[in-house]
């Protein structure tokens, strides 16, 4: 069965430190996309960034950084330099495609507060 | 307006009454999904829309009975809630649905209060 776990609830990190959310999945499935969505205090998901599963490339945007490591089954993600403007709670999600429709599992979400 | 839009972004119910949600989207796309947040939980995929039709309920109460006229809007019509039933509720919606590089596109979310 298809599950995504963030098993880190809560981060806080002072202002300009670097920060790792982390995110492992499991699904039978050897195609799959995976995502990471930003919530900040406003309510709204924000897509941040897909991936496929056949490209294990590491991918940077700016302060953004992922890393996918199909071997453990992980999807992590690194904000350097950390802004207040981060302080949010991040979901890493996973699809599987399914008769004409999209299952998208979430994780749990985690809670990230940057202190200036 | 641009992207998904929700409405309205805050609510305070009764058991006993009847409200409903509203969600429109301004990208051209052909699904439409609720989704349920609640403290602590992954997010709940309550329904799905494909081109208006509805492919997906899990399980979902009835006292939840969605509504989808166009694949423009999509409505959450409220009845008889528990106050379990307080939470964010979410609208999504994406350009192809099936296709792996499929997104969704969330709004802003409804927060529900029921009393």
């Amino acid at each position: 069965a298809q599950k995504v776990t963030q098993a880190q609830t809560e981060i806080s990190v002072v202002e300009k430190e670097d920060v790792t959310l982390d995110c492992v999945y499991e699904t039978r499935d050897t195609t799959y996309y995976l995502f990471w969505y930003k919530q900040p205090p406003s309510g709204e998901l924000v897509f941040l960034i897909r991936r496929n599963s056949f490209d294990e490339q590491n991918e940077i945007s700016g302060r953004y950084s992922w890393n996918f490591q199909k071997s453990t089954s992980s999807f992590n993600f690194t904000i350097t330099a950390s802004q207040v403007v981060d302080s949010a709670v991040y979901f890493c999600a996973l699809s599987d495609p399914y008769g004409g429709g999209n299952q998208f599992y979430f994780g749990t979400g985690t809670s990230l507060t940057v202190i200036p | 307006e641009t992207g998904v839009t929700q409405t309205p972004r805050h609510l305070v119910m009764g058991m006993t009454n009847k409200k409903s949600l509203k969600c429109e989207q301004h990208l051209g796309h052909n699904a439409m999904y609720w989704y349920k947040q609640s403290a602590k939980k992954p997010l709940e995929l309550m329904f799905v829309y494909n081109f208006k039709e509805q492919t997906e309920n899990n399980s979902v109460p009835s006292r939840f009975s969605p509504e989808c006229p166009n694949s423009s809007h999509l409505f959450l019509h409220l009845h008889t809630l528990q106050p379990e039933d307080s939470a964010l509720y979410l609208c999504a919606s994406s350009q192809a649905p099936g296709e792996l590089t499929d997104t969704q596109y969330f709004g802003p979310g409804t927060r529900l209060t029921v009393l």
